[in-house]
């Protein structure tokens, strides 16, 4: 079985801070992750993916993100918050079985920019 | 390239009625998940078709089924509605059965059950 972390339901940071939102993982075979986010009233848009290349993983808009198997922790980071960037941020894995079992999401971190 | 589309984009149903709800892969997709998202909470795996085939189910009842057909288009049924079912629905496709391969989202379906 799978699951994920995600702590803190809401972080508030200022425009022009570092974003830091958090996700750990279990799994009991070697995972895949993800990071989406989901602006109102849409659909979720990939932001990265780990798939045991390289540790630290680039995304789009200025994301990035790093594994650590040690600390089975899958954080996501950006240096300078945007105000573009206040949406609902989900950290999902997915084992290796072939995909048929879907991702399983964390609940989701809400992401305040405050002017 | 055409994304992922999903129909209707909202819809009110009343316990115990029957909804279907329909996606449209993005080109070129032959694999299409379908995910449950209740308010306030991540998604929830539903089941995933391959190939018009089942090959992968969540944690759902029966009640929940689905059909993919050779265009790879996709539609999830559930009966007998309950008031938990109120909820965003979002199709996925993606373009192999694998893990690594990015699923692409839908804006989802807002089915409401009175």
């Amino acid at each position: 079985a799978q699951s994920v972390t995600q702590l803190g339901s809401h972080v508030s940071v200022s425009e022009g801070a570092l974003v830091l939102l958090r996700c750990n993982y279990s799994s009991s075979v070697p995972p895949y992750l993800f990071w989406y986010v989901q602006y109102p009233n849409q659909g979720l848009q990939l932001l990265l993916k780990y798939t045991s290349a390289a540790t630290l993983v680039k995304g789009i808009n200025g994301f990035e993100a790093e594994f650590k198997k040690s600390e089975t922790s899958f954080h996501l980071t950006k240096p300078s918050a945007h105000m573009s960037d206040a949406a609902e941020y989900f950290c999902a894995v997915s084992s290796r079985r072939g995909g048929a079992d879907g991702l399983t999401f964390g609940k989701g971190t809400h992401l305040i920019i405050q002017p | 390239e055409t994304g992922v589309t999903q129909s209707p984009t909202h819809l009110i149903k009343t316990r115990g009625q029957q909804v279907t709800l329909r996606c449209s892969s993005q080109s070129g997709h032959n694999t299409v998940s379908w995910y449950q998202q209740a308010l306030g909470q991540g998604p929830q795996f539903i089941f995933q078709y391959y190939r018009e085939e089942e090959n992968g189910r969540g944690n759902f009842p029966p009640r929940f089924s689905g059909l993919q057909f050779p265009n790879y288009s996709s539609e999830l049924n559930v009966n007998a509605l309950e008031l938990d079912d109120s909820a965003l629905y979002l199709c996925a496709s993606r373009g192999g059965g694998t893990s690594t391969d990015t699923q692409y989202f839908g804006p989802g379906t807002r089915l409401t059950v009175l």
